[in-house]
């Protein structure tokens, strides 16, 4: 099975500046999620998507993030304007999801290689 | 308090010796438990995932959970100098919408 796309690899924007990264999960996994992981610390969860649904974005700088997933399969997430304490690795994982509602207790991710970012 | 916390380490074992991996988190209500492993400039990758109380055995690895003590631990027997990497610790909370990481552990084990 085709593992989580993601691109582009590495980005260096200056602050103010805006990027996007896309992502392509695993076919037939329902679940995609938007991690941020900083150096020297764990993945944060930014947005987490059902199908086409958000599940949770409690944690989504909204005022400068987005993120969409068209048609229950890619997602894209933007920065704008971006900061420098944006400057981290964004990764991107699918995860089967539970059965018919949005449950995952025993469904482990499965992530793409990352997109780093640098914010000068 | 932290959703999930970890020991940063690092932990540093000799080879062929038994690595403790630790962590404890916060709602008693969570209900999976993962391992994942992180090399240096690489993505997490699943070890294992437990979510009876008691132990789980793969391979060289063993999960224990204690849902009491909200603790889950891991053990790496016959630890190899390719096991150093950074293990973090994850959780599915309450309702099993979410999985949320510990800061992780660096381990490194010498030849």
């Amino acid at each position: 099975e085709a593992g989580v796309a993601q691109s582009p690899r590495y980005k260096i924007i200056e602050k103010r500046q805006s990027v996007a990264f896309w992502c392509n999960p695993i076919s037939g996994h329902a679940t995609l999620y938007w991690y941020q992981q900083i150096l020297g610390q764990g993945p944060k969860l930014l947005i987490q998507f059902q199908n086409n649904g958000v599940v949770d974005d409690s944690q989504l700088p909204k005022d400068r993030f987005s993120a969409e997933r068209l048609k229950g399969v890619d997602s894209t997430l933007k920065i704008q304007p971006a900061k420098l304490e944006d400057s981290a690795v964004y990764l991107c994982a699918s995860s089967r999801g539970g059965q018919a509602a949005i449950r995952s207790y025993n469904s482990p991710l499965h992530f793409g290689n990352g997109t780093r970012l640098t914010v000068t | 308090q932290k959703e999930v916390e970890q020991n940063s380490g690092p932990l540093s074992v000799p080879e062929g010796a038994i690595a403790s991996l630790n962590c404890t988190y916060s709602d008693r209500g969570s209900q999976s438990f993962f391992w994942y492993r992180q090399y240096s400039g690489k993505s997490p990758e699943l070890i294992m995932f437990i979510y009876s109380n008691g132990d789980k055995e793969d391979g060289r690895f063993t999960a224990q959970l204690n849902k009491a003590s909200q603790y889950v631990s891991l053990l790496i027997r016959d630890s190899q100098p390719s096991d150093s990497a950074t293990y973090l610790c994850a959780v599915i909370g309450p309702g099993g919408f979410k999985t949320i990481f510990g800061a992780g552990t660096r381990l490194f084990v010498k030849a």
